[in-house]
């Protein structure tokens, strides 16, 4: 069946550093990849998505590159900003979306 | 530009109280969903509409009933409140191929007593 893993949180990060969060799937088929970023007290947005293996997504500073090899889809920040404190979801389109738990991330001055 | 409007915000309700949360999206979408997030547990599906006139069951539907009323609206029907169903619950549409992309709405935060 379907699933998606990542990492667990809760990340705390100084401004201005790197930002990896792991997320690893299992899927039929070729499914589409998301993240997706929840600020506090609102629902997810998009933040970006690659449709088939080799594919990068990226938007606002983030990147994740679809690995069909490794079967994962890591979210990449090469310098966070205080602003990017959210809880962070990996999800896969299959039949439906499959989502992850979540991982929070906290951006320290 | 609405995307997708979610209420209550919050609720709080006893113990076998029922109640409706409703949902609309403004982007002519197909497919609507409901989640429940729970800490540690992510988003996990309750009930999914790929169409008006259908629904379907997902992960955790049970204590759940939906309406699909049109194309517009998934409401969402607790009919005897438990306290497992405190949770915060999202509803979602998804647009068509090739972008395959949910909009969400804002959420309602329910605490049952």
């Amino acid at each position: 069946g379907n699933s998606v893993t990542q990492m667990e949180g809760p990340v705390t990060l100084s401004e201005e550093a790197f930002l990896t969060i792991n997320c690893t799937y299992t899927a039929t088929g070729y499914p589409s990849l998301f993240w997706y970023v929840q600020y506090p007290g609102e629902g997810l947005q998009l933040l970006l998505k690659a449709t088939k293996a080799d594919d990068k997504g990226s938007n606002k500073g983030f990147e994740a590159t679809y690995r069909k090899e490794t079967t994962s889809f890591h979210l990449e920040k090469g310098s966070v900003q205080v602003s990017d404190s959210a809880v962070y979801f990996c999800a896969l389109n299959g039949n439906q979306f499959y989502f992850g738990t979540g991982t929070s991330l906290t951006v320290i001055p | 530009n609405a995307g997708v409007t979610q209420t209550p915000k919050f609720q709080v309700l006893k113990t076998g109280q029922s109640m409706t949360l409703q949902c609309a999206q403004d982007m002519n979408h197909n497919s609507m969903y409901w989640y429940r997030q729970d800490p540690g547990m992510g988003l996990r599906l309750i009930y999914y509409s790929a169409s008006e006139g259908t629904t379907d069951k997902g992960e955790v539907p049970n204590g759940y009933n939906v309406s699909r009323l049109n194309k517009r609206e998934f409401s969402l029907r607790l009919e005897s409140a438990a306290p497992s169903q405190t949770s915060v619950y999202f509803c979602a549409s998804r647009s068509r191929a090739p972008e395959e992309k949910l909009f969400f709405g804002s959420g309602t935060q329910l605490s049952v007593l």
